[in-house]
């Protein structure tokens, strides 16, 4: 089975606070991307990359980055944490060719205080 | 750009009655069509998929079909069951460049005993 592991279900922080969210798959999945989920607005793509080292904005890359260094890794930074940005975090790994669906992780809750 | 657009949720459904949920898209080119699940408190789960014109997706009892004449892609499952009780998203896969996967807004289905 395709497992993509989100390091954490919960996250509490403060505002102003660099946040590291960290995502890992293991099945060589060359696509790898992060989503945040809204109530109302479903789910909207922040970054993506396509290999390590790579990346492209989504949607709503403002206030996010995102780091690939190795390709079973790939995190969404935070750099300054703001109450806006209190929301579910999903992220999802595919492969990269055509028609094939993503798989992805269980989510992070992150409330900013 | 590409869109995805389902009917609003709640959507609430006695046991074993007849469950449509409608999805149309705005896409160029071919794009691969998907139903997701999401229970509470977990990630997203690929329920079923369609990559080309006519094409039906089809799983533990849920079918779309790929119809391009209408840009629709509607889920239908002929009697539902409590454990059905999930947030649906329709999504699409874009053709060209980056394999980037548009969601709708998701409904949600609540089905009672």
């Amino acid at each position: 089975d395709v497992k993509v592991t989100q390091s954490s279900r919960y996250l509490v922080k403060r505002t102003g606070e660099k946040v590291f969210l960290e995502c890992v798959q293991d099945m060589d999945h060359e696509n790898m991307f992060w989503y945040r989920q809204d109530p109302g607005l479903g789910l909207r793509l922040i970054y993506f990359s396509y290999d390590v080292k790579m990346k492209e904005k989504g949607d709503i890359p403002e206030g996010y980055s995102v780091s690939r260094e190795k390709k079973e890794r790939f995190s969404l930074i935070l750099e300054s944490a703001s109450t806006n940005q209190t929301s579910m975090y999903l992220c999802a790994s595919s492969k990269g060719h055509p028609n094939t669906e993503a798989f992805f992780g269980q989510g992070t809750r992150l409330t900013v205080v | 750009g590409d869109s995805v657009t389902q009917m609003e949720g709640p959507v609430t459904l006695s046991e074993e009655a007849f469950l449509t949920i409608n999805c149309t898209y705005t896409a160029t080119g071919y794009p691969s069509l998907f139903w997701y699940v999401q229970y509470p408190g977990e990630g997203l789960q690929l329920l079923l998929k369609a990559t080309k014109a006519d094409d039906k997706g089809s799983n533990k009892g849920f079918e779309a079909t790929y119809r391009k004449e209408t840009t629709s892609f509607h889920l239908e499952k002929g009697s539902v069951q409590v454990s059905d009780s999930a947030v649906y998203f329709c999504a699409l896969l874009g053709s060209g460049g980056y394999q980037k996967v548009t969601f709708g807004t998701g409904t949600k289905l609540q089905v009672i005993p």
